[in-house]
This record gives structure tokens, C-alpha cells and sequence, in this order.
């Protein structure tokens, strides 16, 4: 199985700074990382695919970079509605897998 | 516009069965690969499983974590996922969410969830 690992656990973040989450696979899952946002009380969103392929209806703040076993989920200019926890996923291997989750609280 | 509808959680004791589902509208789940995925209180995503497309054959990967205990099926006339769960436990108590992989639309990321339903498991 491959485990993803993802820091920091926790973030607290002023508004319009940037923040950086990272993913790291036990193996080399190429570019199949996958990233949501899950809201309290919500069920996750995607945000971002394939490691940086972007969604409609995302805004363009958030995005993506990495190969291999190293991931990175970027939110430029944070909003406090970006509070939430969020999770990469992988697709490479069954089964597939979730990072541990990433919270990011607005100070 | 794409929708996933859970149902069927509730209150069952340890060692019990259940049986949730997952209505679809806006897309037909024979034309998807569904999977099940569920988040324990305060913790992360576990995949359960997943049943491919009509076109994939439909056949079935499973979590071996999970010992066989849950399975994935479909019913195209009714356009649901369904979840038989067995032999349940205190560990399985967590929300349930089906998941959606509609290939075209974001290949083997999750495009649409539902909003879960809760399974507590309890005596």
C-alpha cells in the first residue's frame, strides 16, 4: 500500500499570505496525486488533478506541483473561506490512498 | 448537474449487516467507476472500494484491509451504487461517501462526492 504523508498537520495562516502543503508517496506514483478541500460538516471537493491540472469553478489560487513522491498543494493570497482540511490522493496503485489531512485555520 | 445521494446509514450493533446506497442523477454510474470511501469521527479518508463501468466489465476492486467484509454492486435500472456491509464493528462506525470517476471528466480523481451518511456502530 502506498502511504502519503502530509505536512504540516495543522496551519494557522493571516489572510492573503500564501500557503504550502506537502505530500510525500512511500513509492513513485508519477503525476497521479489528486488534491481536495473538505469543509466541516462537508463532504471533500476536488481542487486540483493529476498534480496540477486545474478545475473549473477552482479558483486560480490554488495550485499544484510535483513528481514522482514529492507533491505540493499551493494557495496563494489565502481567504477565510479557504478554511479547511486538505487531502491528497493517490490513483497510481490500489488501493488508492489519502494523505492524513492538512487543517487550515484563518487567524 | 451531477448529484450522489447516500442512504441507508444508521444505528447497527456489532456483528450486524448493513446496507447503504448511493442515487445518481446527472450521469449514469454504469458509465462511471464508483468507489465508496469513508472518514472515521475526526480522521482521515479510507477507500473501501469500487465497482467499474458496463464497458470495464463491472467487475469489482476492494480494500484486502477491509477482509472482504464489504461489497461494491450496482443497479443500472435504478441508477445506484450499493454498499452491503458484514461482520461490523466499533471501527467501522464513520460517515460513508460514494465517489464518482467519470473518466472523461477528471480521469481516476473523485469529480463528485455525495454528502455521506452516518453508520454508528454500537450494543
Amino acid at each position: 500500500e502506498i502511504v502519503l504523508t502530509q505536512s504540516p498537520d495543522f496551519q494557522s495562516v493571516t489572510p492573503k499570505e500564501k500557503v504550502t502543503i506537502t505530500c510525500r508517496a512511500s513509492q513513485s506514483i508519477g503525476n497521479s496525486i489528486h488534491w481536495y478541500q473538505q469543509k466541516p460538516n462537508q463532504s471533500p471537493k476536488l481542487l486540483i488533478k493529476y498534480t496540477s491540472e486545474s478545475l473549473s469553478g477552482v479558483p486560480s489560487r490554488f495550485s499544484g506541483s510535483g513528481f514522482g513522491t514529492d507533491f505540493t498543494l499551493s494557495i496563494n493570497s489565502l481567504e477565510a473561506e479557504d478554511a479547511a482540511t486538505y487531502y491528497c490522493h493517490q490513483s497510481s496503485h490500489l488501493p488508492v490512498t489519502f494523505g492524513g489531512g492538512t487543517k487550515v485555520e484563518i487567524k | 448537474e451531477v448529484q450522489l445521494v447516500e442512504s441507508g446509514g444508521g444505528l447497527v450493533k456489532p456483528g450486524g449487516s448493513l446496507r447503504l446506497s448511493c442515487a445518481a442523477s446527472g450521469f449514469s454510474v454504469s458509465n462511471a467507476w464508483m468507489s465508496w470511501v469513508r472518514q472515521a469521527p475526526g480522521k482521515g479518508l479510507e477507500w473501501i472500494g469500487r465497482i467499474r463501468g458496463v464497458s470495464e466489465g463491472g467487475s469489482t476492486d476492494n480494500n484486502a484491509a477491509l477482509k472482504g467484509r464489504f461489497i461494491v454492486s450496482r443497479d443500472d435500472s435504478k441508477n445506484t451504487v450499493n454498499l452491503q456491509m458484514n461482520s461490523l464493528d466499533a471501527e467501522d462506525t464513520a460517515v460513508y461517501f460514494c465517489a464518482s470517476n467519470r473518466l472523461a471528466v477528471a480521469g481516476w480523481a473523485f469529480d463528485s462526492w455525495g454528502l455521506g451518511t452516518q453508520v454508528t456502530v454500537s450494543s
